[in-house]
Protein backbone atom coordinates (compact mmCIF):
# COMPACT_ATOMS: atom_id res chain seq x y z
CA UNK A 1 0.00 0.00 0.00
CA UNK A 2 1.32 3.56 -0.75
CA UNK A 3 2.03 5.71 2.04
CA UNK A 4 1.66 9.46 2.71
CA UNK A 5 2.79 11.09 -1.22
CA UNK A 6 4.25 14.90 -1.25
CA UNK A 7 5.37 17.19 -3.71
CA UNK A 8 7.58 18.40 -4.22
CA UNK A 9 10.10 17.24 -1.99
CA UNK A 10 12.31 20.35 -2.71
CA UNK A 11 11.13 23.73 -2.86
CA UNK A 12 13.46 26.82 -3.60
CA UNK A 13 11.86 30.25 -4.34
CA UNK A 14 12.72 33.65 -3.49
CA UNK A 15 11.04 35.79 -0.74
CA UNK A 16 7.49 36.65 -1.92
CA UNK A 17 6.49 34.19 -4.19
CA UNK A 18 4.09 32.06 -3.48
CA UNK A 19 4.37 28.24 -2.59
CA UNK A 20 2.29 25.69 -2.89
CA UNK A 21 2.66 22.14 -0.43
CA UNK A 22 1.04 18.92 -1.61
CA UNK A 23 -0.07 16.23 -0.36
CA UNK A 24 -1.98 12.51 -0.72
CA UNK A 25 -2.92 10.77 2.29
CA UNK A 26 -3.13 7.36 2.48
CA UNK A 27 -6.52 5.70 0.89
CA UNK A 28 -9.10 5.39 3.38
CA UNK A 29 -7.34 7.41 6.45
CA UNK A 30 -10.21 10.17 7.44
CA UNK A 31 -7.77 12.49 9.41
CA UNK A 32 -5.06 14.43 7.68
CA UNK A 33 -1.89 16.76 9.15
CA UNK A 34 0.18 19.35 8.88
CA UNK A 35 3.33 19.75 10.28
CA UNK A 36 6.63 22.06 10.00
CA UNK A 37 9.77 20.97 11.20
CA UNK A 38 12.79 23.46 12.13
CA UNK A 39 15.79 22.66 14.18
CA UNK A 40 14.73 25.86 16.61
CA UNK A 41 11.10 24.81 17.52
CA UNK A 42 11.25 20.99 16.40
CA UNK A 43 8.17 19.21 15.13
CA UNK A 44 4.72 21.51 14.87
CA UNK A 45 1.31 20.85 14.63
CA UNK A 46 -0.11 23.36 11.95
CA UNK A 47 -3.92 22.33 11.37
CA UNK A 48 -5.53 19.32 11.00
CA UNK A 49 -8.79 17.85 8.68
CA UNK A 50 -11.16 15.21 9.24
CA UNK A 51 -13.49 13.94 6.52
CA UNK A 52 -12.21 16.73 4.36
CA UNK A 53 -12.90 19.72 6.85
CA UNK A 54 -10.68 21.74 8.69
CA UNK A 55 -10.81 20.84 12.67
CA UNK A 56 -8.01 22.90 14.31
CA UNK A 57 -5.93 25.86 12.41
CA UNK A 58 -3.91 27.30 15.95
CA UNK A 59 -1.22 25.93 14.74
CA UNK A 60 -1.16 28.19 11.49
CA UNK A 61 1.60 31.27 11.84
CA UNK A 62 -0.39 33.49 10.30
CA UNK A 63 -2.95 34.28 7.91
CA UNK A 64 -0.42 34.03 5.01
CA UNK A 65 -0.54 30.55 5.45
CA UNK A 66 -3.68 28.45 4.28
CA UNK A 67 -4.80 24.83 3.59
CA UNK A 68 -7.17 22.80 1.99
CA UNK A 69 -8.91 19.74 1.25
CA UNK A 70 -11.03 19.69 -1.69
CA UNK A 71 -11.43 15.85 -1.40
CA UNK A 72 -10.76 13.02 0.41
CA UNK A 73 -7.33 12.13 -1.37
CA UNK A 74 -5.81 15.59 -2.05
CA UNK A 75 -4.63 18.58 0.50
CA UNK A 76 -2.65 21.57 0.08
CA UNK A 77 -0.75 23.73 2.39
CA UNK A 78 -0.25 27.38 0.33
CA UNK A 79 2.24 30.16 1.69
CA UNK A 80 1.85 33.97 0.20
CA UNK A 81 3.33 36.00 -0.02
CA UNK A 82 6.23 33.30 1.61
CA UNK A 83 9.21 35.30 3.67
CA UNK A 84 12.58 33.34 4.78
CA UNK A 85 11.80 32.64 8.42
CA UNK A 86 9.35 30.33 6.39
CA UNK A 87 11.84 27.80 5.52
CA UNK A 88 11.82 23.91 7.19
CA UNK A 89 10.22 20.93 6.18
CA UNK A 90 6.76 20.61 5.91
CA UNK A 91 5.09 16.98 6.91
CA UNK A 92 1.88 15.65 6.11
CA UNK A 93 0.27 12.81 7.43
CA UNK A 94 -2.67 10.84 7.89
CA UNK A 95 -4.74 8.91 10.46
CA UNK A 96 -7.43 6.56 10.81
CA UNK A 97 -10.25 7.48 13.48
CA UNK A 98 -9.17 8.82 16.35
CA UNK A 99 -5.77 9.00 15.97
CA UNK A 100 -5.03 8.04 19.75
CA UNK A 101 -6.06 4.94 18.85
CA UNK A 102 -4.23 4.79 15.74
CA UNK A 103 -0.41 6.43 14.73
CA UNK A 104 -0.24 8.88 12.45
CA UNK A 105 1.54 7.94 8.70
CA UNK A 106 4.01 10.54 7.73
CA UNK A 107 5.01 11.66 4.08
CA UNK A 108 8.78 12.03 3.36
CA UNK A 109 8.17 16.12 3.83
CA UNK A 110 9.00 18.84 1.58
CA UNK A 111 12.19 20.82 2.38
CA UNK A 112 11.05 24.56 1.57
CA UNK A 113 13.84 27.34 1.53
CA UNK A 114 12.76 30.66 1.23
CA UNK A 115 15.42 33.05 -0.43
CA UNK B 1 0.47 24.56 28.96
CA UNK B 2 0.99 20.84 27.49
CA UNK B 3 5.29 20.46 26.95
CA UNK B 4 7.12 17.47 26.21
CA UNK B 5 10.93 17.26 26.56
CA UNK B 6 13.62 15.30 25.46
CA UNK B 7 16.73 14.24 26.80
CA UNK B 8 19.63 14.10 25.90
CA UNK B 9 19.57 16.14 22.31
CA UNK B 10 22.32 13.91 21.25
CA UNK B 11 23.61 10.35 22.20
CA UNK B 12 26.85 8.76 20.55
CA UNK B 13 26.99 4.75 21.49
CA UNK B 14 29.23 2.19 21.23
CA UNK B 15 28.00 -0.43 18.80
CA UNK B 16 26.75 -3.03 21.57
CA UNK B 17 26.28 -0.46 24.35
CA UNK B 18 22.86 -0.46 26.07
CA UNK B 19 21.45 2.61 27.32
CA UNK B 20 18.00 5.16 27.31
CA UNK B 21 16.15 8.04 25.93
CA UNK B 22 14.11 9.80 28.01
CA UNK B 23 10.78 11.43 27.41
CA UNK B 24 9.35 13.99 30.22
CA UNK B 25 5.80 15.20 29.61
CA UNK B 26 3.31 17.51 31.13
CA UNK B 27 0.00 17.04 29.04
CA UNK B 28 -3.21 17.18 30.83
CA UNK B 29 -4.98 14.03 30.42
CA UNK B 30 -2.70 11.93 28.49
CA UNK B 31 -4.47 10.19 26.12
CA UNK B 32 -1.58 8.02 24.38
CA UNK B 33 2.29 8.69 24.27
CA UNK B 34 3.60 8.27 20.90
CA UNK B 35 7.36 7.12 20.15
CA UNK B 36 8.90 7.85 16.21
CA UNK B 37 12.11 7.41 14.70
CA UNK B 38 13.33 9.96 11.81
CA UNK B 39 16.00 9.61 9.59
CA UNK B 40 17.81 12.17 7.70
CA UNK B 41 15.98 13.50 4.72
CA UNK B 42 12.38 11.03 5.85
CA UNK B 43 9.56 11.33 7.77
CA UNK B 44 8.86 10.00 10.99
CA UNK B 45 8.28 6.62 11.59
CA UNK B 46 5.93 5.24 14.12
CA UNK B 47 7.08 2.47 16.58
CA UNK B 48 5.00 2.72 19.96
CA UNK B 49 2.10 3.98 21.59
CA UNK B 50 1.77 3.67 25.45
CA UNK B 51 -1.64 4.63 27.29
CA UNK B 52 -0.72 4.13 30.91
CA UNK B 53 1.51 3.95 33.57
CA UNK B 54 3.25 0.84 33.95
CA UNK B 55 3.01 -0.35 30.74
CA UNK B 56 6.10 -1.57 28.18
CA UNK B 57 6.16 -2.28 24.60
CA UNK B 58 9.15 -4.62 22.56
CA UNK B 59 10.05 -4.37 19.16
CA UNK B 60 13.69 -5.92 18.63
CA UNK B 61 16.56 -4.10 20.25
CA UNK B 62 13.49 -1.32 21.51
CA UNK B 63 11.85 -1.42 24.32
CA UNK B 64 9.45 1.39 25.81
CA UNK B 65 8.15 2.26 28.80
CA UNK B 66 6.16 4.66 30.65
CA UNK B 67 5.30 6.48 34.16
CA UNK B 68 3.03 8.89 35.04
CA UNK B 69 5.46 12.08 34.33
CA UNK B 70 7.95 10.28 31.70
CA UNK B 71 8.65 7.29 28.92
CA UNK B 72 11.89 5.84 28.08
CA UNK B 73 13.54 3.93 25.29
CA UNK B 74 15.65 1.60 26.23
CA UNK B 75 17.93 0.22 23.34
CA UNK B 76 19.85 -3.07 23.76
CA UNK B 77 22.89 -3.80 22.32
CA UNK B 78 22.46 -1.55 19.46
CA UNK B 79 23.66 -1.52 15.91
CA UNK B 80 24.65 1.10 13.46
CA UNK B 81 21.27 0.81 12.15
CA UNK B 82 19.43 2.18 14.63
CA UNK B 83 21.20 5.10 14.50
CA UNK B 84 18.06 8.27 13.63
CA UNK B 85 16.16 10.76 15.83
CA UNK B 86 14.29 9.50 17.74
CA UNK B 87 10.94 11.31 18.83
CA UNK B 88 8.05 11.09 21.47
CA UNK B 89 4.46 12.80 21.36
CA UNK B 90 1.70 13.88 23.84
CA UNK B 91 -1.78 13.58 22.22
CA UNK B 92 -4.15 15.33 25.86
CA UNK B 93 -7.54 14.26 26.00
CA UNK B 94 -8.16 17.95 24.95
CA UNK B 95 -7.97 17.40 21.75
CA UNK B 96 -6.45 16.05 18.50
CA UNK B 97 -2.56 17.73 18.47
CA UNK B 98 0.04 15.84 19.38
CA UNK B 99 2.96 18.10 21.09
CA UNK B 100 6.39 16.05 19.77
CA UNK B 101 9.57 16.61 21.85
CA UNK B 102 12.53 17.79 19.54
CA UNK B 103 13.64 14.40 19.81
CA UNK B 104 17.12 12.55 20.48
CA UNK B 105 20.12 12.40 18.16
CA UNK B 106 21.04 8.45 18.10
CA UNK B 107 24.67 7.62 16.60
CA UNK B 108 25.79 4.39 17.40
CA UNK B 109 29.07 3.55 15.85
CA UNK B 110 30.87 -0.01 14.57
Amino acid sequence: DAGVIQSPRHEVTEMGQEVTLRCKPISGHDYLFWYRQTMMRGLELLIYFNNNVPIDDSGMPEDRFSAKMPNASFSTLKIQPSEPRDSAVYFCASSFREYSNQPQHFGDGTRLSIL
Amino acid sequence: EDQVTQSPEALRLQEGESSSLNCSYTVSGLRGLFWYRQDPGKGPEFLFTLYSAGEEKEKERLKATLTKKESFLHITAPKPEDSATYLCGGASNSGYALNFGKGTSLLVTP
